[in-house]
């Protein structure tokens, strides 16, 4: 089955650029997906990507596909201490559109 | 802007108890979610629904789990008896195309 792996942590100075990583391993994934988990509370919806699309943009956020290497990028523009969450990446297949998440990244803002 | 609702938010019971939490999908949304999420971890499908229909559940321990979407709006997941392990937050999410949009969850510890 689908496997998607994502790095652990990332602390980013308020104001920079973050960058989240996540690879996933099924080729037949047809979108992919950025959300966002505060401490206690549900996941956010941030954005999604068609697999035959490159880049998605939408305001601060930057969604990179290479879907050769199996490789999904997220860039947070201007980071701001509110932006301090677990982020996933998750990966749909199949008609049924069930989603594999990897484990999260933690994004730490530093003032 | 429509939510999906889950309750109760927070649920304490000791092993062997029953539970039951309760979910209301976005209004319109066919497709309905269940997933389980262990501190540290994404979140794992336990089954899917559409309309009233089970379309997977081959992730849901059914010696223990039981789910159920009677008239194919909201849904309810139960554990006869809960045990230690199954402390985690329980999410239940909903569809109508790509975009799979999460409840704030059900937070359970069995003692």
């Amino acid at each position: 089955g689908e496997d998607v792996e994502q790095s652990l942590f990332l602390s980013v100075r308020e104001g920079d650029s973050s960058v989240i990583n996540c690879t996933y391993t099924d080729s037949s994934s047809t979108y992919l997906y950025w959300y966002k988990q505060e401490p206690g509370a549900g996941l956010q919806l941030l954005t999604y990507i068609f697999s035959n699309m490159d880049m998605k943009q939408d305001q601060r956020l930057t969604v990179l596909l290479n879907k050769k290497d199996k490789h999904l990028s997220l860039r947070i523009a201007d980071t701001q201490t509110g932006d301090s969450a677990i982020y996933f990446c998750a990966a749909s297949s199949g008609s049924a559109r069930q989603l594999t998440f990897g484990s999260g990244t933690q994004l730490t803002v530093l003032p | 802007e429509a939510e999906v609702a889950q309750s109760p938010r927070y649920k304490i019971t000791e092993k062997s108890q029953a539970v039951a939490f309760w979910c209301d999908p976005i209004s319109g949304h066919a497709t309905l979610y269940w997933y389980r999420q262990i501190l540290g971890q994404g979140p794992e499908l336990l089954v899917q629904f559409q309309d009233e229909s089970v379309v997977d559940d081959s992730q849901l321990p059914k010696d223990r789990f039981s789910a159920e979407r009677l008239k194919g709006v909201d849904s309810t997941l139960k554990i006869q008896p809960a045990e230690l392990g199954d402390s985690a937050m329980y999410l239940c999410a909903s569809s109508k195309a790509a975009e799979q949009y999460f409840g704030p969850g059900t937070r359970l510890t069995v003692t």
